[in-house]
């Protein structure tokens, strides 16, 4: 079955303490991006990752990083959470940057 | 459920009825519009898509329709079914930049009423 599995699905941590959320795709596509969802301001990228190693800045960058070491995975990594981070977050996939995108379950992470 | 859908404007509808839901996008420049169906508890799930040199596009009971004089995007659903309650997002991209960055709308949920 095609799909974008996020892990966990809901985390809840204190701040400061480094989390991974982790992206896996089965389809091959090329193209990996990060949301955010928050009330009021719908989906907001964090990242995105056009294929490969190639990773860049969405509209909300700061206090993410991502890695883009093999086609299928893409985590997103949170050095050092803060309690505005917390959020619901959405992992998506696309067969290339401008082709409809298949998203993820979510994760619902809160800080503390 | 999640509660991203707290602050949403809101359309009733009566099944059956057809539903409008409309979005104003923010890039002039922007060249591909994807609308978006979120149900609760769940990731956004697309529904169709429509590209700038286009106008309207149709799908299985949904129709998007594209003014790009007024940078306006709406979506059309047909005899709406109670399955069709849930957030609706409007998304946009400018991809003949070389960057595939998405900006989403807030949303709009659809209430189906029996």
């Amino acid at each position: 079955e095609a799909q974008v599995t996020q892990n966990p699905r809901y985390l809840i941590t204190v701040t400061g303490k480094k989390l991974t959320v982790t992206c896996s795709q089965n389809m091959n596509h090329e193209y990996m991006s990060w949301y955010r969802q928050d009330p009021g301001l719908g989906l907001r990228q964090i990242y995105y990752s056009m294929n490969v190693e190639v990773t860049d800045k969405g509209d909300v960058p700061e206090g993410y990083k991502v890695s883009r070491k093999e086609k299928r995975n893409f985590p997103l990594i949170l050095e050092s959470p803060s309690p505005n981070q917390t959020s619901l977050y959405f992992c998506a996939s696309s067969r290339t940057g401008g082709t409809e995108a298949f998203f993820g379950q979510g994760t619902r992470l809160t800080v503390v | 459920g999640e509660s991203v859908g707290l602050h949403l404007p809101t359309l009733s509808v009566q099944e059956g009825d057809n539903s409008i839901i409309n979005c104003a996008y923010s890039n002039s420049a922007s060249d591909y519009f994807i609308w978006y169906k979120q149900e609760s508890g769940k990731g956004p799930q697309f529904i169709i898509d429509i590209r700038s040199n286009m106008d309207k596009r149709q799908g299985q009971r949904v129709t998007v329709l594209l003014n790009k004089t007024v940078k306006h995007l709406s979506l059309q659903i047909a005899a709406t079914q109670p399955g069709d309650s849930a957030v609706y997002f409007c998304a946009e991209n400018m991809s003949t930049s070389g960057t595939y960055k998405y900006i989403f709308g807030t949303g709009t949920r659809l209430k189906v009423l029996a």
